[in-house]
């Protein structure tokens, strides 16, 4: 079946970059999207990538994709306090998640040092 | 906020009961889901649905079920419960079957004793 990896925790000092990681199995999927968790909070969209892309900028995100190695990367610029969270990676064959829905990792904490 | 609500927050149920879930979709979004997170976890999908009709289910068995009404609201209904039915429940809203962003709600905590 699909699968999602992603190391569970990453620890960065405010102010450097974020380098959050995962693999991914299923090579039909089409999109692959990097969600938010906040505690409390439901999950956040913070952006997609399309698989025949390399690459999407969006101010402080940067998503890599590496499709041959089914390798997907976010990079935060510039890390704040307010980046602490759990970020999720999640795959999916139709846009959205279709009615096979999202298949998500099982998240990366992402922990900020003053 | 997303606009997506869902009720209750919290639940305590025991073992063998039955439990129903609500949530309140964005206005106009007529495509809804429903994930099962468990502690530590990432979200699992249960099931979809599009105009009021089921129209995808992950790998969860018959006693997950669900509703969808006429104003796009929908329920999660999960009968016979078991220790690891605990988790938090996650509804997400779109605007069609072909949107990209869905948009989810803060969840309900159910904890099953």
């Amino acid at each position: 079946g699909e699968d999602v990896e992603q190391s569970l925790f990453l620890s960065v000092r405010e102010g450097d970059s974020s380098v959050i990681n995962c693999t991914y199995t299923d090579s039909s999927s089409t999109y692959l999207y990097w969600y938010k968790q906040e505690p409390g909070a439901g999950l956040q969209l913070l952006t997609y990538i399309f698989s025949n892309m390399d690459m999407k900028q969006d101010q402080r995100l940067t998503v890599l994709l590496n499709k041959k190695d089914k390798h997907l990367s976010l990079r935060i610029a510039d890390t704040q306090t307010g980046d602490s969270a759990i970020y999720f990676c999640a795959e999916s064959e139709g846009s959205g998640g279709g009615a096979d829905g999202l298949t998500f990792g099982k998240g990366t904490h992402l922990i900020i040092q003053p | 906020e997303t606009g997506v609500t869902q009720s209750p927050t919290h639940l305590i149920k025991t073992r063998g009961q039955q439990v129903t879930l609500r949530c309140s979709s964005q206005s106009g979004h007529n495509t809804v889901s429903w994930y099962q997170q468990a502690l530590g976890q990432g979200p699992q999908f249960i099931f979809q649905y599009y105009r009021e009709e089921e129209n995808g289910r992950g790998n969860f068995p018959p006693r997950f079920s669900g509703l969808q009404f006429p104003n796009y609201s929908s329920e999660l209904n999960v009968n016979a419960l078991e220790l690891d039915d605990s988790a938090l429940y996650l509804c997400a809203s779109r605007p069609g079957q072909g949107a990209l962003e869905q948009f989810f709600g803060p969840g309900t905590r159910l904890t099953v004793l």
